[in-house]
């Protein structure tokens, strides 16, 4: 099993601010995955987070926006730049080990005003 | 037409009831995933199947891969079951083993 640490849980922004959520990995894995969930929908991939190269980017989301860190195996950022109220999501990181079941940080919850 | 489909959209059951959310998918899969969400955000996996069927206590999950369905039952439900049920996918095949492509979400609401 994995124990992933995600923060923050929750934030409100200012619009035209930037966040940065982290998640942390108690084990390492190859990739990470940052979804976005906007309100009454389900989850859609924005990125997957390689360590050691960068990262793979959806068709409609882009690097400038959404910029990812993945410094080692068990620890990765998104960044939510210039921020609209149309980013007002929950921003969820997961990892799936070969064979294994899905493991998901507890979500940020994000408010842009 | 989205590549997993999740029925009921809404369900709504009193305590005790037998549930059953379906998901039906248009792709070859590596494994199907049921997932479990609750109001904070926070999501669980419930099961992970590539074939036949699963047991946790009162949930049980099966697949057919042939008809591309999976079903997730929830027996003697109870109204801490109450929640949005996902259904989600790691595609066959491809180099990123693990990205999930997911259903739309089934809410569940059960009534004491």
């Amino acid at each position: 099993s994995a124990v992933i640490s995600q923060k923050p849980s929750r934030d409100i922004c200012q619009r035209g601010t930037s966040l940065t959520i982290q998640c942390q990995v108690d084990s390492q894995v190859t990739m990470m995955f940052w979804y976005r969930q906007q309100p009454g929908q389900s989850l859609t991939l924005i990125a997957t987070a390689n360590q050691g190269s960068e990262a793979t980017y959806e068709s409609g989301f882009v690097i400038d926006k959404f910029p990812i860190s993945r410094p080692n195996l068990t620890f990765s950022t998104l960044t939510v730049s210039n921020m609209s109220p149309e980013d007002s999501s929950i921003y969820l990181c997961s990892v799936v080990y070969m064979n294994t079941e899905a493991f998901f940080g507890q979500g940020t919850r994000l408010t842009v005003v | 037409k989205n590549e997993v489909e999740q029925s009921p959209q809404n369900l709504t059951a009193q305590e005790g009831e037998f549930i059953t959310i379906n998901c039906s998918y248009s792709v070859g899969i590596s494994a199907l995933h049921w997932l479990q969400q609750h109001p904070g955000g926070g999501i669980v996996s419930l099961f992970m199947l590539s074939s036949g069927k699963k047991k946790h206590g009162r949930l049980i999950a099966t697949i057919n891969i042939q008809e591309k369905h999976s079903s997730l039952h929830i027996t003697a439900s109870h109204p801490r079951d109450s929640a949005v049920y996902i259904c989600a996918f790691t595609n066959a095949g491809g180099t990123s083993y693990g990205k999930l492509t997911f259903g739309q979400g089934t809410i569940l609401t059960v009534h004491p």
